[in-house]
Parts: C-alpha cells; structure tokens; sequence
C-alpha cells in the first residue's frame, strides 16, 4: 500500500533554533516528493521537489534531503523564525493510469517560541 | 495562493442541505482537484479532473458531485448524502503532468450544523 508518514507529528522549538521533520514513504514506482507548508487556515505552498536522483534542494532556510533507496526524506529549517509556525507536508507524486497519483503525509506541526 | 480562488471561506450548512464550493483559477491550468483536509489525516482526493467536460473519482467520492464546464472552473458539490461533511476542503490545480506543482487555493472551511 503506498503510504507516506511523518513524524514528529507536532514539534516545538525556540526561536533561532534548528530542526529537522522526517518524511518516509512506501510509494513505488516514485516520480517525486515534494514538501511543502501549510500555514493555519491556509493552502499549502510549494517549499521544494527532488526527484529519485537528487540527494539535497535548498530553499533559502529550508534544506530538503532525500535517500531513494531507504525512502526517506527530511526537511531541515535553520535559524528558525515565528513564521516557520506551520504543518510541514510531505508528498509523494507516483505515476497512475493516465495520470498521476499524489500521496500525502499527515503531516509535522511545528511551532515556533519567541 | 498562486491565481486560485476559493468561496466562501467559511460555510455552514444544515442537515439534508445541498451546499457548492467554488473553485476558479487563471493558471490556465488543465488539470483541477478537490481534497477534503481533516485533523490527523493527509489530504484526501476527492475528485479531479484533466480536462474540460471530464473528472474522475478520487478516493472518497461519496457524497460529492463535480463539474467542469470551464476549464477555470471546477465547483464541488457537497450532497445530503455525505454523512460526515465537516471539514477543510481545498481545490488544487497544475498543468497535468504530474512533475509540476499543484496550486493550492485558500480553501473553504465546512460545517454542518
């Protein structure tokens, strides 16, 4: 079953601080995966996309990395600021019949602390 | 929210009401979605479409109705018959091929009274 899941499911953290939230996935075949943020109330936006051959994406703060052969993936926020206060998502783009499937994660709840 | 509208943002509705959600986007993109977000879950595929007069079942179709008359224009349905219709639904939208990212509207907040 294709599934992706992420943990922590929330975190909190103090400003200026860096994390790490987790992303594993179980689709196959595996077109790409995308983060992305979710602000309360809001629609997601677009963070990074790596496909199977890229190892690291960067998106200013945001460090995306991914191993294909272990199916994990991680996003890494520096210098954390009140602004990072969001779910992170993670999504699996996988080829379908005709189209193409999209496999979210539950995603990770982050907040930040002044 | 990259050329995508969503209304209401919020909607009430009574038990047994047919309620509509709109979706509109100037992306000129073809392919358009409807997800049902709840607390603890990942976003759930409700229905899409590729084109223009066609869509297809997502993975909880039950209780929903679209339509796509216009390629801006994707409006959801939310029928009497859908038992459990509280959520945050969210319209999407990309060019179809599956590398490129989907747009992602304000969303609309369903409750039913």
């Amino acid at each position: 079953k294709n599934q992706v899941e992420q943990s922590p499911q929330s975190l909190i953290i103090l400003e200026g601080k860096n994390c790490t939230l987790q992303c594993n996935y179980t689709v196959s075949p595996f077109s790409n995966l995308r983060w992305y943020k979710q602000d309360t109330g809001r629609g997601p936006v677009s963070l990074t996309i790596m496909t199977f051959s890229e190892n690291t994406k960067s998106n200013g703060r945001y460090t995306a990395t991914l191993d294909a052969d272990t199916k994990q993936s991680s996003l890494h926020i520096t210098a954390s600021q009140l602004s990072d206060s969001a779910s992170y998502i993670c999504v699996v783009s996988a080829p379908g019949t005709g189209t193409y499937k999209y496999i979210f994660g539950t995603g990770t709840r982050l907040k930040v602390l002044a | 929210d990259g050329g995508i509208t969503q209304s209401p943002k919020y909607l009430f509705r009574k038990e047994g009401q047919n309620v509509t959600l709109s979706c509109e986007q100037n992306l000129n993109h073809d392919a358009m979605y409807w997800y049902r977000q709840d607390p603890g879950q990942g976003l759930r595929l409700i229905y899409y479409s590729q084109i223009v007069n066609d869509f297809q079942k997502g993975d909880i179709a039950e209780g929903y109705s679209v339509s796509r008359e216009k390629k801006e224009s994707f409006p959801l349905t939310v029928t009497s018959a859908q038992k459990n219709p509280t959520a945050f639904y969210l319209c999407a939208s990309n060019i179809g091929t599956g590398w490129d990212e989907q747009f992602f509207g304000p969303g609309t907040r369903l409750t039913v009274l």
